[in-house]
């Protein structure tokens, strides 16, 4: 199975700064079309996870500008401009290219 | 509006049953293909089963932690997915999610429907 390894597993962080998560896969994520399918997910207490970005790169609808994803083979980072207070909760990096699609361990984001 | 309703869950003994249910609104359901991904008590998320839809054979793939227990299936004509869980296990305890599959990705997910197993 492809083991994604996220850093920082928590992440104090102030209201108005940035931030950043790191995703590193096992094996290179490209597909045999050519996409490289690592998705980002965030999800609050108590509620159920949301796609933030999909394909690396992609913004889901409605999520904020603010948030970007980046990276390429086994490396990926997540970053969040300037952190906002509903942005706290655990984010978590997943792969989609191989079987069994495979989740990071979460980072939990809090405000300091 | 886009809806994943999960139903079905609750307590059950292990070595039982129990049969969960994703009633579906809003999208074309036929379309897409679906997965469950569960999540244990303060625990991260883990990727369950997954179907095709018809158009691709309605095919399925499973975690090897549920393989030969679990059974996912749909029903296009009631825009339903459904996760047959048998043969129990206490560490099958968790917070099961019904999904949409979208670039190979999860981009609608349901509330959620507990499952606990224990004696």
């Amino acid at each position: 199975d492809v083991v994604m390894t996220q850093s920082p597993l928590s992440l104090p962080v102030t209201l108005g700064q940035p931030a950043s998560i790191s995703c590193r896969s096992s094996q290179g994520l490209v597909y045999s079309d050519g996409n490289t399918y690592l998705n980002w997910f965030h999800q609050r207490p108590g509620q159920s996870p949301r796609r933030l970005i999909y394909k690396v790169s992609n913004r889901d609808s409605g999520v904020p500008d603010r948030f970007s994803g980046s990276g390429s083979g086994t490396d990926f980072t997540l970053e969040i401009s300037r952190v906002e207070a509903e942005d706290v909760g655990v984010y978590y990096c997943m792969q989609g290219t191989h079987w069994p699609r495979t989740f990071g361990q979460g980072t939990k984001v809090e405000i300091k | 509006e886009v809806q994943l309703v999960e139903s079905g869950g609750g307590l059950v003994q292990p070595g039982r049953s129990l049969r969960l249910s994703c009633t579906t609104s809003g999208i074309t359901f036929g379309d897409y293909a679906m997965s469950w991904v569960r999540q244990a008590p303060g625990k991260g998320l883990e990727w369950v089963s997954f179907i095709r839809s018809n158009r691709f054979g309605g095919t399925t793939e499973y975690a090897a932690s549920v393989k030969g227990r679990f059974t996912i299936s749909r029903d296009d004509s009631k825009n339903i997915a459904y996760l047959q869980m048998n043969s129990l296990k206490t560490e099958d305890t968790a917070v099961y999610y019904c999904t949409r599959d979208h670039y190979n990705s999860f981009d609608y997910w349901g509330q959620g429907t507990l499952v606990t197993v224990s004696s």
